[in-house]
């Protein structure tokens, strides 16, 4: 099946740091990733669709210039927390489709675990 | 507005019973829904999936069945294995804005 890499799986910053998190579509292209935020014991809320060589589209609520999104090829999506805030201390997940046609399930990474201290 | 819901945060059934989870969607324009189970710290996987052209999908111990008029679905696993314990979400493609939408999830924990 399709495989959605993600790293890291957990990192700890300091408050006012910047960190990345890439997501590779490890065996298929991708021209479409969505990236999820969960908080505890809460359902997971679409942050932003990346879309390759193109702008992302951020959901309602969603600052894009905190959280920027860079989609440079097929099989790489980047998120930067840009001057992270103990507040955006979360559990972040990308996904992807292994085909673009409507049907086609997400495919999950394992998710980043982010503390902000 | 919780446009996919799954009013019962958890469910505990014993070892080799059934265990049904229950979405409910408010929105015509779903037409196609999947299932998902999740572990603590892991990203969900993905179990089965239904178009809204049918009525019943099936794999192995996972059944999905679709009531479309009462935009109810439901996940049947059986029998219910330790193994199965997670949170399961339901999802549902909105065609209207080319987004997923997830439930609130339920938590199973499958009795030995």
């Amino acid at each position: 099946g399709a495989v959605v890499s993600q790293h890291p799986s957990w990192v700890i910053c300091k408050s006012g740091t910047s960190v990345k998190i890439e997501c590779r579509s490890l065996d298929f292209q991708a021209t479409t990733m969505f990236w999820y935020r969960q908080f505890p014991k809460q359902s997971l809320m679409l942050m932003a669709t990346s879309n390759e060589g193109s702008k992302a589209t951020y959901e309602q609520g969603v600052e894009k210039d905190k959280f920027l999104i860079n989609h440079a090829s097929l099989t790489l999506s980047t998120l930067t927390v840009t001057s992270a805030h103990p507040e955006d201390s979360s559990f972040y997940i990308c996904s992807a489709r292994l085909l673009s046609s409507y049907n086609s399930p997400l495919h999950f990474g394992n998710g980043t675990r982010l503390t902000v201290t | 507005d919780q446009q996919v819901k799954q009013n019962s945060p958890s469910l505990s059934v014993q070892e080799g019973r059934i265990s049904i989870l229950n979405c409910d969607y408010t929105n015509s324009m779903f037409d196609y829904f999947l299932w998902y189970k999740k572990y603590p710290a892991e990203g969900p996987t993905f179990l089965i999936s239904i178009s809204s052209i049918k009525d019943k999908n099936e794999d192995g111990r996972f059944t999905v069945f679709l009531n479309k008029s009462a935009k109810h679905l439901s996940l049947h696993i059986v029998p219910s294995q330790p193994g199965d314990s997670a949170v399961y979400f339901c999802a549902a493609w909105d065609s209207g804005t080319y987004k997923y939408i997830f439930g609130t999830g339920t938590r199973l924990k499958v009795l030995a």
